[in-house]
């Protein structure tokens, strides 16, 4: 079975400019997370999806991040337009079932804004 | 709120040496306990976790036990690895809540 996989794992972009990040999750996973790791800061939470619905966005740092989860399958995060301080590793993770449950990671995706 | 800290890195240490990573975290009720770990070129995994007091947490030779009254979630291995290289992160969910709260994680180099 497949896990969490994130596209792309790395991307560089110029100050002003968008990037969309992609995370496929477990099929099957109802609860779908963006996490966010700043350089030598902790790993952040973002948001939470429950199916298509946003269930938790209060870690949404301002509204220039956009997170879509059509149709209850894969999620997009678009950073528009992308500041210096957005630079990090993003991380989803997903879950099946209730809060109890593991929550499986993807590999990140490296952004780096310059 | 909830937080984590967790002991500043790098941690260097020699194949089969002993290994604590310190946790404490602020949290309020019971949350549950984790330590995830990440491999170079890898995603987070989930390595032990433990649920309430007293309980202790094991994967791959890893402990960790939950101390309430100190709350501490303190990660030990008796003999490292280099295989073990990795980035630590301590984290802690709220009861009832599905969203972890991480400390800024701690890397491990083990030579030869």
């Amino acid at each position: 079975e497949a896990g969490v996989t994130q596209f792309p794992s790395h991307s560089v972009i110029e100050k002003g400019q968008t990037v969309t990040l992609r995370c496929d999750p477990i099929s099957g996973h109802d609860n779908l997370y963006w996490y966010r790791r700043v350089m030598g800061k902790e790993i952040k939470f973002l948001l939470h999806f429950v199916k298509e619905s946003k269930q938790d966005e209060s870690g949404m740092p301002n509204n220039r991040f956009l997170a879509e989860r059509t149709g209850g399958t894969y999620s997009t995060l678009k950073v528009q337009p992308a500041e210096l301080e957005d630079s990090g590793v993003y991380f989803c993770a997903s879950s099946q079932g209730t809060a109890n449950t593991e929550a499986f990671f993807g590999q990140g995706t490296r952004l780096t804004v310059v | 709120g909830n937080s984590v800290t967790q002991m500043e890195g790098p941690v260097t240490l020699s194949e089969e040496a002993f290994l604590t990573i310190n946790c404490t975290y602020t949290a309020t009720g019971y949350p549950s306990l984790f330590w995830y770990v990440q491999y170079p070129g890898e995603g987070l995994q989930l390595l032990l976790k433990a649920t309430k007091a007293d309980d202790k947490g094991s994967n791959k030779g890893f402990e960790a036990t939950y101390r309430k009254e100190t709350t501490s979630f303190h990660l030990e291995k008796g003999s490292v690895q280099v295989s073990d290289s990795a980035v630590y992160f301590c984290a802690l969910r709220g009861r009832g809540y599905s969203t972890l709260t991480f400390g800024k994680g701690t890397m491990l180099l083990v030579s030869p």
